[in-house]
This record gives C-alpha cells, structure tokens and sequence, in this order.
C-alpha cells in the first residue's frame, strides 16, 4: 500500500541511450512533481503537474519530457542520456497546490556511464 | 547568494544533546517554510512546518525570524533515530512558487 511509487528503483544505462522512470500515486492527489538529487545533494524541482496539466517546468533540458497519463501517473522520459544526468530523482504529490505537504516516492537512482 | 543556505554540518552530538541548526534565505516574499528530514538514501519526508509565532512538536521546536530572514530547528533529548540530514524549504511566491530546498544538515547522533 505504498503512498508515492517509483520504477525503477535503480537504472544504469549508456550515454546516449533513451530511458523512462515511472510513478504512481495512490493518495487520491492533484499534483505530483519531479525532482532531481544531484551528487552534491542539492534537491531541485524541475517539473509539476496538476490534474494532467504542467504547471511548473523549470529550466531543464528538452531531452526531459514528464508524460501525465492520468493525475495519479506521472513519468519522466529522458532522450540521449548524459554523464551529467546521473542522480538520484525523485517523484512526489500534495492534496492540491505546491504549499501542501508533498510525499515523495523512494527515489530512482540513475547511473550514465 | 544561493536561496536557501544552511550550514552543512555534520553535526556529531551524544545521545541527549541539544542542537539546533540554522537556515537563512534571501527571497523576503518567501510565503512559507518547512524543515523535512532525509535519511541516508531514502526520500525526504516533512517534519514539520516552520510558523512565524515559533512552533513545537514534541522534542522539536521552529522559529522563524522574517525580519533577519533566518529559521530555525531545535531539536532536545537527541535519539540514536534523529540521525538524519536536515533540510530547510522555503515556499517561494509569485512566479517563484515552487519548493526550494537547502543542501541540508547532517546530523549524527551518537550513543
């Protein structure tokens, strides 16, 4: 019965290659959110998405594209990984807005080599 | 000047130790704060919320202090459990309304 769920939990692919990470929520939720934990930790917002609709999208590359199937789903796509993209990202969703609790997923940890 | 800056420790403490950590950020329209906890490897969970009268939960207590932009976390009675990273977050405003986190506080609580 987990709340926020992540797949995978550990992805290590090749520069270049094209990926996807998966999350669910079973909160009932209007939001849900990507965020990227960089190897020095910092944890940055870089998409959010309220009932399907992107409503924060921050500076991030278009190789990034987050895909809301339905307001309990929301994935990451990312095209021609790069070094720099190994991280730790983690998915997260609040009841309505950005001021409400958010609960993150258990992360998913990416490797480019 | 990065947002939200704390001091990134660690912090190595004895079980039953008193420690306090501090966090200032730079954008005075910042419409709230939060303190969340991160254990190694694992997600961030909220801890609590920050509120300008001060506020207590259990053996923890948050300040705000908006006039010097800082906040505040006092944690009494250390636990081998509150071994974690601490991270300030600060709910920007405007078309700045978003989460921003700090780099965070490791803490080390010690038997």
């Amino acid at each position: 019965d987990t709340a926020v769920s992540q797949t995978p939990k550990y992805l290590v692919t090749q520069m270049g290659n094209d990926k996807s990470i998966k999350c669910e929520q079973n909160l009932g939720h209007d939001t849900m959110y990507w965020y990227k934990q960089d190897s020095k930790k910092f944890l940055k917002i870089m998409f959010s998405y309220n009932n399907k609709e992107l409503i924060i999208n921050e500076t991030v590359p278009n190789r990034f594209s987050p895909k809301s199937p339905d307001k309990a789903h929301l994935n990451l796509h990312i095209n021609s990984l790069e070094l720099g993209d190994s991280a730790v990202y983690f998915c997260a969703s609040s009841q309505g807005t950005v001021a409400d609790t958010q609960y993150f997923g258990p992360g998913t940890r990416l490797t480019v080599l | 000047r990065k947002e939200v800056e704390q001091d990134p420790g660690p912090f190595n403490v004895p079980e039953g130790a008193t420690v306090a950590f501090n966090c200032t950020y730079s954008n005075s329209a910042s419409q709230s704060f939060f303190w969340y906890r991160q254990d190694c490897r694992k997600e961030p969970k909220l801890l609590m919320s920050v509120y300008s009268s001060g506020n207590e939960d259990g053996r923890f207590t948050a300040q705000l202090n908006r006039a010097s932009q800082y906040i505040s976390l006092l944690i009494r009675d250390s636990k081998l459990s509150d071994s974690a990273t601490y991270l300030c977050v600060e709910l920007g405003g405007g078309s700045n309304y978003k989460l921003t986190f700090g780099k965070g506080t490791l803490l080390t609580v010690n038997p």
